[in-house]
């Protein structure tokens, strides 16, 4: 049984351009949170999709956007990167059902450095 | 903005040890989480605690809640150098908000 699988794990962009991360859930489920963790600080949540539509979101620009494939697949994209985007992007996933009282499954990252 | 304050920000005990970490939340808590992480990789989660409980247990883990005061505390007995990671503490307000809010960690270190 795969886990959450994220990609790639590693990349490198300039300031303005653009980056696309990608997520696969774990198997069965069916929602997916995209999380930004700065380095040295704990993991901020950015938004969370269900049923390919955006459910809930925190506090970020307009330039984090998402999307959730009918496979419950995940990709985040960020527009014009800032040095601040500098960071561990972390995608979840659970049940909707269980997200009120259940815990999370985390993939392994994907560090992006902005230079 | 991050809810969650852990307490100390680094611990470093001997193997054997027991170690303590404290967490400490600002508004209502539907449920209280920990988790793992081991050098920048990906999130392990640990244990997770409802606001209507106040101690729960999970193999060398104990967790407890105290929602008057708005804290928790992580447990870990018998440390082993394996433990070596950084720990949050995260909360869920439940219902239609099922985000969780993480703090900035705890960093414990176990020597062998």
């Amino acid at each position: 049984d795969a886990g959450v699988t994220q990609s790639p794990t590693h990349l490198i962009k300039t300031r303005g351009q653009q980056v696309t991360l990608r997520c696969s859930p774990k198997s069965g489920h069916d929602t997916v949170s995209w999380y930004q963790q700065a380095l040295g600080q704990g993991p901020q949540f950015i938004f969370q999709y269900y049923e390919e539509e955006e459910r809930q979101r925190g506090n970020f620009p307009d330039r984090f956007s998402g999307h959730q494939f009918p496979n419950y697949s995940s990709e985040l994209n960020v527009n014009a990167l800032l040095l601040g985007d500098s960071a561990l992007y972390l995608c979840a996933s659970s049940f909707l059902t269980a997200l009120n009282t259940g815990e999370l499954f985390f993939g392994e990252g994907s560090r992006l450095t902005v230079l | 903005s991050q809810q969650g304050e852990e307490d100390p920000q680094a611990l470093s005990i001997q193997e054997g040890e027991n170690a303590t970490m404290n967490c400490s939340y600002k508004t209502s808590i539907n449920n209280l989480q920990w988790y793992r992480q081991n050098s920048g990789r990906g999130l392990v989660h640990l244990i997770l605690i409802r606001s209507n409980e106040r101690e729960k247990h999970s193999g060398r883990l104990r967790v407890t809640l105290d929602t008057s005061k708005k804290s928790s505390s992580l447990l870990i007995t018998a440390s082993r150098a394996a433990d070596t990671a950084s720990y949050f503490c995260a909360t869920g307000a439940g219902g239609a908000n099922s985000k969780l809010t993480f703090g900035k960690g705890i960093t414990l270190s176990v020597r062998p």
